[in-house]
């Protein structure tokens, strides 16, 4: 049973260029979570979403960073024109509908590296 | 807005040493308080739910408990294994994102 899946592991942008993490959940589960971790600070929440539905983008910066879950494929979480203070890791995560449980289980991380 | 607080930020340990991680917390109704496990460079690894005060929950070395204002990760007779970084999260009713504190970087010596 493989757990959430996340690539590239590692990236590195020059500034200006985009970023494009991907996430794939757990088998059967059918909410994502993106959450971002600066280096020497705490995860931080970006966003929730159910396929095709953005539910809580409460954490997402307002301008250059998306994301979107389509009904087929995978999670994206998209970063345009991309700064130096971009870099850090992003986590990927999933949960099951709330009949089945709402813990959330992590994916091993993407880190992005802006030059 | 959830607030959680945990402490120590840093914690060294002997092996066979026990000890206690707090994690404080403020939440608009409870849905449930995660513990994670994060080993550097590697995503936060699920240990504990707990959703009401007087729940325990133990695996292994680690026990958690819960009351209505904060948990604690009880860690009996560490290994050096042990050695990561421990994270609390909680998660309100109505919301499903969780909120997470900075975290306990806890190193067990041989």
């Amino acid at each position: 049973n493989a757990g959430v899946m996340q690539n590239p592991r590692h990236l590195v942008r020059r500034r200006g260029q985009e970023a494009r993490l991907r996430c794939s959940p757990m088998k059967g589960h059918s909410h994502v979570y993106w959450y971002r971790q600066l280096p020497e600070e705490g995860l931080k929440f970006m966003v929730y979403l159910q396929k095709e539905n953005i539910i809580d983008e409460s954490g997402m910066p307002k301008e250059r960073f998306s994301a979107e879950f389509p009904k087929e494929g995978p999670s994206i979480l998209r970063i345009q024109q991309v700064v130096r203070g971009d870099s850090a890791a992003y986590f990927c995560a999933s949960s099951p509908d709330s009949l089945s449980g709402n813990t959330i289980y992590f994916g091993e991380g993407s880190w992005l590296t802006v030059v | 807005e959830d607030q959680v607080t945990q402490s120590p930020e840093a914690l060294r340990l002997q092996e066979g040493e026990s000890s206690s991680l707090n994690c404080s917390y403020t939440v608009s109704g409870l849905r449930g308080l995660f513990w994670y496990r994060q080993d550097p460079g590697k995503g936060p690894e699920f240990l504990f739910t707990l959703y009401s005060a007087g729940e325990e929950k133990e695996k292994e070395r680690l026990k958690a408990t819960l009351t209505k204002k904060e948990s604690f990760l009880h860690i009996t007779a560490p290994k050096p294994e042990d050695s990561a970084t421990y994270l609390c999260a909680v998660q309100g009713t109505g919301r499903r994102a969780l909120t997470f504190g900075s975290g306990t970087r806890l190193q067990v010596q041989p």
